[in-house]
């Protein structure tokens, strides 16, 4: 079974620069989650999709940030404009709705703002 | 709200030293409480799930405990390749995103 794919791996970019993440999940998997880890932290939820309809989007700040999941299957981040404290590893995680087993992480974008 | 706090920050043993990382939670309606493990420069990889207070899960050097108001993850004779960070996470019966820990980074030393 093929894993979560994000991509790219590393982004750098200056402040008030507009950057783009990239997520195929499990296929098949209904539930799709974006998280941001800031270094040292716990990941924290941005978003959450369930096919092509967002669940809970009351953490991501949407100001700034948006996503989309266009067809239910992969999905993409978007920053714009960037600010300092953006610097973190954006991860993507899908789940089946009938899973018991938490869900699976890609690998994530580590995003640097400068 | 939900929260997760997870003791130590960092630990550091020596190979064959077994210890104990701590996860205290307090959630509403729990629907799961996850362990997963983070190597640098990778995403979280999923170890356990316990859902009610007295299960236990194993998976060779490691054993998960969970009570009503924290879990335990035991490490039985550490070796090397378990160095990585050990996160704990919160799934509450609302949905299924998880609320985690900031983690406990293990290191252990040959």
């Amino acid at each position: 079974e093929a894993g979560v794919a994000q991509s790219p791996r590393y982004k750098i970019i200056e402040k008030r620069q507009s950057v783009a993440f990239w997520c195929n999940p499990i296929s098949g998997h209904a539930t799709l989650y974006w998280y941001q880890q800031i270094l040292g932290q716990g990941p924290k939820l941005l978003i959450q999709f369930q096919n092509n309809g967002v669940v809970d989007d009351s953490q991501l700040p949407k100001d700034r940030f948006s996503a989309e999941r266009l067809k239910g299957v992969d999905s993409t981040l978007k920053i714009q404009p960037a600010k300092l404290e953006d610097s973190a590893v954006y991860l993507c995680a899908s789940s089946s709705s009938a899973s018991n087993y938490g869900y699976t992480f890609g690998s994530g974008t580590r995003l640097t703002v400068v | 709200e939900d929260q997760v706090t997870q003791s130590p920050e960092a630990l550091r043993l020596q190979e064959g030293e077994s210890s104990s990382l701590n996860c205290s939670y307090t959630v509403s309606g729990l629907r799961g409480l996850f362990w997963y493990r983070q190597d640098p420069g990778k995403g979280p990889e999923f170890l356990f799930t316990l859902y009610s207070a007295g299960e236990e899960k194993e998976k060779e050097r490691l054993k998960a405990t969970l009570t009503k108001k924290e879990s335990f993850l035991h490490i039985t004779a550490p070796k090397p390749e378990d160095s990585a960070t050990y996160l704990c996470a919160v799934g509450h019966n609302s949905g299924y995103a998880l609320n985690f820990g900031k983690g406990t980074s293990l290191l252990v030393t040959p």
